[in-house]
């Protein structure tokens, strides 16, 4: 069962817009989300996280906003860059337990 | 950059053939994991070590097998590989801060089993 779910695989935005990408998940027992991305042929590298005491964290161009009720989380990218094109995977943890979701591609258009 | 590598980054085997990947890190942190990366699944946690000789499964431990026999070493054996193994495997490193759990990930390993 996929206890983290990311139910867009695509998104396409024009550079300078903004970039919302959206996570669900279902076990309660998570206490801490990530949000990771991928270029092809390297690992995932991490980009910004958040525990499920707060419902926001930001860094730079990057924040992530987690609604515990709804059991979302979502990421946005302001303003959107054309480096920024990559797949984004969002993560949920409860002790070593770590789920992901599928993934999102991005692309970020000049 | 987490000082992580692995090793062989692509391969390809038989059916049936053992096939063993390794992971490599510099900075002897504790907690290092093996996932694998397929389309519509994201990454999979396959096992993970929390220390030298302390090894526990994750969520699709069917088939594989773990050992850690140095701080700095993970190795991933499949025994008898198949063609559903065939994937991209990628050792992580956790850094261990307190309220972070933030890990760090190797380059990756492409297997083609056929």
């Amino acid at each position: 069962d996929q206890q983290v779910k990311q139910n867009s695989p695509s998104l396409s935005v024009q550079e300078g817009r903004i970039s919302i990408l959206n996570c669900d998940y279902t076990n309660s027992m998570f206490d801490y989300f990530l949000w990771y991305k991928k270029y092809p042929a390297e690992g995932p590298t991490f980009l910004i996280s958040i525990s499920s005491i707060k419902d926001k964290n930001e860094d730079g161009r990057f924040t992530v906003f987690l609604n515990k009720s709804a059991k979302h989380l979502s990421l946005h990218i302001v303003p959107s860059q054309p480096g920024d094109s990559a797949v984004y995977f969002c993560a949920a943890q409860d002790n070593n337990d770590m789920r992901f979701g599928a993934g999102t591609r991005l692309t970020v258009k000049p | 950059d987490a000082g992580i590598t692995q090793s062989p980054r692509h391969k390809v085997t038989e059916t049936g053939t053992p096939v063993t990947l390794r992971c490599h890190q510099t900075e002897n942190h504790r907690y290092m994991y093996w996932y694998r990366q397929d389309p519509g699944h994201g990454l999979r946690l396959i096992h993970y070590s929390y220390g030298v000789k302390d090894t526990d499964k994750g969520e699709v431990s069917d088939g594989y097998s773990v050992s850690r026999s140095k701080t700095e070493d993970f190795l991933l054996t499949l025994e008898s590989a198949t063609s559903s193994q065939t994937s991209v495997y990628f050792c992580a490193i956790s850094i261990g801060l307190a309220e972070a759990y933030e890990q760090y990930f190797g380059p990756g390993t492409r297997l083609t089993v056929t």
